[in-house]
């Protein structure tokens, strides 16, 4: 257990639909990074946040939003679901702003389904 | 832009033998940290061992060691006394700006 927490495991939602994946990081960590892994595919980076603040971007689409909030949970947001956004979303945690210096700690992911 | 090369897609090894896994990156940057992450069955992404460029010494964790070659841009992953519980995708990741960028993984079976 990393102690980084994600929910709902599981999500199943039609196209066109919105989600809210939500993320819990290790007590005590102000950064969390969110990642998207399509079938049998490497982890795509999306997004970090550290304390409350956009730290860096990466291939996040325009219709996907993110924020973390003051108590440090984050909320990765989807819309206008398309068939091609059924993936498992990472949420990871670490205790700085630089990675390199501290471990990321994965949750156990959310599985979205799009049908 | 960073990129992570993993060239095995699958790779598989008898139960107690030694496997080596590869993987390329390409970067301009002279400090880094690389990684090899295995993600079995679960999904759950669990960190194997971990590499400082600016370390010469190979990082070493119990059967898990690396051959990293930094002027040749490599770190491969070498699993000693292969185990059942090795059975995993294992990925290789650069880590430069504070984000990991993965390869697209090496799904290793470990035969009996």
């Amino acid at each position: 257990d990393s102690g980084v927490t994600q929910t709902p495991k599981h999500l199943i939602t039609a196209t066109g639909q919105r989600v809210t994946l939500r993320c819990s990081p290790r007590s005590g960590d102000l950064s969390v990074y969110w990642y998207q892994q399509s079938l049998d595919q490497g982890l795509q980076f999306l997004i970090q946040y550290y304390n409350g603040e956009e730290r860096a971007k990466g291939n996040i689409l325009e219709r996907f939003s993110a924020q973390q909030f003051p108590d440090l949970h984050s909320e990765l947001n989807l819309s206008s679901l398309e068939l091609g956004d059924s993936a498992l979303y990472f949420c990871a945690s670490s205790p700085g702003g630089r990675s390199s210096y501290n471990e990321q700690f994965f949750g156990p992911g959310t599985r979205l389904t799009v049908l | 832009a960073q990129t992570v090369t993993q060239s095995q897609p699958e790779m598989s090894v008898q139960e107690a033998e030694t496997v080596t896994l590869s993987c390329t990156y390409d970067t301009s940057e002279s400090d880094y940290y690389l990684f090899w992450y295995k993600q079995p069955p679960s999904r759950q992404m669990i960190l194997v061992i971990r590499q400082e460029a600016y370390k010469q010494q190979n990082a070493t964790e119990n059967r898990f060691s690396v051959n990293f070659q930094k002027a040749a841009k490599s770190f491969s992953l070498k699993i000693s006394d292969s185990q059942l519980g090795d059975a995993a995708m294992y990925f290789c990741a650069y880590d430069g700006n504070e984000k990991l960028t993965f390869g697209t993984g090496t799904r290793l079976t470990i035969i009996p």
